[in-house]
C-alpha cells in the first residue's frame, strides 16, 4: 500500500531563509507525487507535480522539489521565504493505475519577520 | 473561471438531521471526489466518482452517501449526522481518472454537528 510521511507538523523560518519541507513516500512501483498548499479558509492549490519526467520539478511561487528514488523522498524547497508563504503544505502520492491520492498529514509553515 | 464550488461553506446542525453538501465543477471533469480533513490526519477520501452514475467508496465512507446524476454535480449526503462527522470537507475534481493528473479543490465546507 502507498503511504506518505511528512516530517514535522510545524516548521518555522525567518523571512528570507531557506524553506525545506520533507516528504517521504512508500511505494513498490514508480509514484506520481504532488505538493499542495492550503491557505487559511481556502481549498488546496497545486504547487507542483512529479510524473516521471525531470526529477527536479519547478512549481509556482518559487517552490521546487526533487524526486530521489533511492531515498524515496520528494522534499519541497524554496531559497528565500516570504511572509505570504505561511500556509499548510501537503504532500500526496498516487501509485495506483487510477486516481487514488494518499495525503500526508501536512506541515504548517510559519514565517517570522 | 474554472472552479469547484461547494455549498454551504459553514454549517452548524444537530445530530440526526439530514444534510446535503453540494459540489459543482465547471470544467467538464470526469472524476470527482470527497475528502474530509481532520487535524493530524491530513485528508482522507470518503467517496469518489469516475464518471456519471459511477461511484465507489474511499477510505472512510461510513455514514455518507453520494450520487452522480450529472457530470458537473457530486453532492455529499449525511443521512443521520453524528458528532464524529464534525470536520472540514473538500470536494475535488480531475479531468479523468488517470493517476498522473492533479485534482482541483473547492474551498471547503466546515461542518459542526452538535
Amino acid at each position: 500500500a502507498q503511504s506518505v510521511t511528512q516530517l514535522g507538523s510545524h516548521v518555522s523560518v525567518s523571512e528570507g531563509a531557506l524553506v525545506l519541507l520533507r516528504c517521504n513516500y512508500s511505494s513498490s512501483v514508480p509514484p506520481y507525487l504532488f505538493w499542495y498548499v492550503q491557505y487559511p479558509n481556502q481549498g488546496l492549490q497545486l504547487l507542483l507535480k512529479y510524473t516521471s519526467a525531470a526529477t527536479l520539478v519547478k512549481g509556482i511561487n518559487g517552490f521546487e522539489a526533487e524526486f530521489k528514488k533511492s531515498e524515496t523522498s520528494f522534499h519541497l524547497t524554496k531559497p528565500s521565504a516570504h511572509m505570504s508563504d505561511a500556509a499548510e503544505y501537503f504532500c500526496a502520492v498516487n501509485t495506483e493505475g487510477f486516481q487514488k491520492l494518499v495525503f500526508g498529514t501536512g506541515t504548517r509553515l510559519l514565517v517570522s519577520p | 473561471e474554472a472552479q469547484v464550488t461547494q455549498n454551504p461553506r459553514y454549517l452548524i446542525t444537530v445530530t440526526g438531521k439530514k444534510l446535503t453538501v453540494t459540489c459543482s465543477q465547471n470544467m467538464n471533469h470526469e472524476y470527482m471526489s470527497w475528502y474530509r480533513q481532520d487535524p493530524g490526519l491530513g485528508l482522507r477520501q470518503i467517496y469518489y466518482s469516475m464518471n456519471v452514475e459511477v461511484t465507489d467508496k474511499g477510505d472512510v465512507p461510513e455514514g455518507y452517501k453520494v450520487s452522480r446524476k450529472e457530470k458537473r454535480n457530486f453532492p455529499l449526503i449525511l443521512e443521520s449526522p453524528s458528532p464524529n462527522q464534525t470536520s472540514l470537507y473538500f470536494c475535488a475534481s480531475s479531468p479523468t481518472g488517470y493517476s498522473n493528473q492533479p485534482q482541483h479543490f473547492g474551498d471547503g465546507t466546515r461542518l459542526s454537528i452538535l
